[in-house]
């Protein structure tokens, strides 16, 4: 496809279950962004990558939350032992290249985290 | 760290009116500001994206507006349609973190 897909689209899980979130991003995309959007709030920024380094991971609440991309396409966003103040929306978005920064960002639909 | 806010929280309208959604930031050292849409349940629709060195940017009915020095942006949207009902999000670039709002909830009554 030619936009950035993620999946499961939706996700229930029980306190303290390990869940894991994919990103597939545009093609050709060198950059690579997590965001947490709780309900009626903005995304809140997690992490970044540059191909596969993660260069910022300011963003992530604990660590409980852990983000990869080891071949520097796809992305995962894992969550241990979940809580229930995790339960949000998780988006990812992608752009093309870092080095220049005007470049637009392009967002998955997210993936929608409920933890009972 | 960079404070976005967005005013109104919620605006309804009759269709056919212009009307102006507001933005402002804390810190004026950015590279670029992007308005985006989001539909319930749906991730994010990029709408306009201002560099620091631009003053508005324009695509159909939409005209984004960047007062870069006050801390400030407009989306303007002319004729409004019951299609344009949606949150609207604006996201500012400082470096590679995106700082958003809390976006404005639009409807926009047939």
């Amino acid at each position: 496809g030619a936009g950035v897909s993620q999946s499961p689209r939706y996700k229930v899980a029980k306190r303290g279950q390990d869940v894991a979130l994919r990103c597939d991003p545009i093609s050709g995309h060198v950059s690579l962004f997590w965001y947490q959007q709780a309900l009626g709030q903005g995304p809140e920024f997690l992490t970044y990558f540059q191909n596969e380094a993660q260069l910022d991971k300011s963003g992530l609440p604990s660590d409980r939350f852990f983000a990869e991309r080891p071949e520097g396409s796809v992305s995962t966003l894992k969550i241990q032992r979940t809580q229930q103040e995790d339960s949000a929306v998780y988006l990812c978005a992608s752009r093309i290249n870092r080095r220049i920064p005007y470049n637009e960002q392009f967002f998955g639909p997210g993936t929608r985290l409920t933890v009972l | 760290k960079q404070e976005v806010t967005q005013i109104p929280a919620a605006l309804s309208v009759p269709e056919g009116e212009n009307l102006v959604l507001n933005c402002s930031f804390t810190d004026s050292a950015i590279y670029n500001l992007q308005w985006f849409r989001q539909d319930p349940g749906k991730g994010l629709t990029s709408l306009l994206l201002i560099q620091s060195s631009q003053r508005e940017q324009t695509s159909g009915r939409l005209n984004a507006s960047l007062d870069k020095s006050s801390g400030r942006s407009t989306l303007y949207i002319a004729a409004s349609q019951p299609g344009d009902s949606a949150t609207y999000l604006c996201a500012v670039n400082a470096g590679n973190q995106f700082y958003f709002g809390t976006g404005t909830s639009l409807t926009v009554i047939p």
